[in-house]
């Protein structure tokens, strides 16, 4: 089992709609969780931290279940720009010392007119 | 205020053939890493560094080595160049104790070797 997977997609959602994503991860001692976003041939930037208490940014909503062991990312009334894939970081302890972070393979998001 | 930069942006290189990749950031950043992407999986880890003079292996770093001579500079090298190795290098850096905040990549540097 992959330490952290998502749904690769793509999903294609029309303007306006609420779309959201989850990423499952496998290490129960994991500390800390990001979304980033890739637009296409360039580099991943932070998209948003998640919380244990959830966190929001306008359109953007990112939960964390560590019963269940997954973080999700909600994103209301889509834009064009909003076309790009979103990639989930989980960081845990390593057991041989300090942090490791592992990058899901990403979920492709296609926004259409 | 450039961020983290790479050098070069594009490379092709023949089997066996030799190169080192430069990554440079100026926020005074402790940890860099070293990334590779493929098509359908995520980056992955080839080496890091903690601080200035040290290196550490990551998830793939057969084929590559890598130096921190300066705490601003990050190189990552290939030996002998195989076509497994085609694909697009990331460099990030972060300034977080222990590596747990946020990374900050460069633009990439698109390797294919023939």
């Amino acid at each position: 089992r992959k330490e952290v997977e998502q749904d690769p997609g793509p999903f294609n959602v029309p303007e306006g709609a609420t779309v959201a994503f989850n990423c499952t991860y496998s290490n129960s001692a994991s500390q800390s969780f990001f979304w980033y976003r890739q637009d296409c041939r360039k580099e991943p930037k932070l998209l948003m931290s998640v919380y244990s208490s959830g966190n929001e940014d306008g359109r953007f909503t990112a939960q964390l279940n560590r019963a269940s062991q997954y973080i999700s990312l909600l994103i209301r009334d889509s834009k064009l720009s909003d076309s790009a894939t979103y990639l989930c970081v989980v960081i845990f302890d390593s057991h041989t010392g300090g942090f490791k972070t592992i990058f899901g393979a990403g979920t492709r998001l296609f926004v259409k007119a | 205020n450039a961020g983290v930069t790479q050098t070069p942006k594009f490379r092709v290189l023949k089997t066996g053939q030799s190169m080192t990749l430069l990554c440079a950031q100026d926020m005074n950043h402790e940890y860099m890493y070293w990334y590779r992407q493929d098509p359908g999986m995520g980056l992955r880890l080839i080496h890091y560094s903690v601080g200035e003079g040290t290196t550490a292996k990551g998830e793939v770093p057969d084929g590559y080595n890598v130096s921190r001579l300066k705490k601003q500079n990050f190189l990552l090298g290939l030996e002998s160049a195989a076509p497994s190795q085609t694909s697009v290098y990331f460099c990030a850096s972060t300034l977080a104790a222990g590596g747990l905040g946020e990374q900050y990549f460069g633009p990439g540097t698109r390797l294919t070797v023939t």
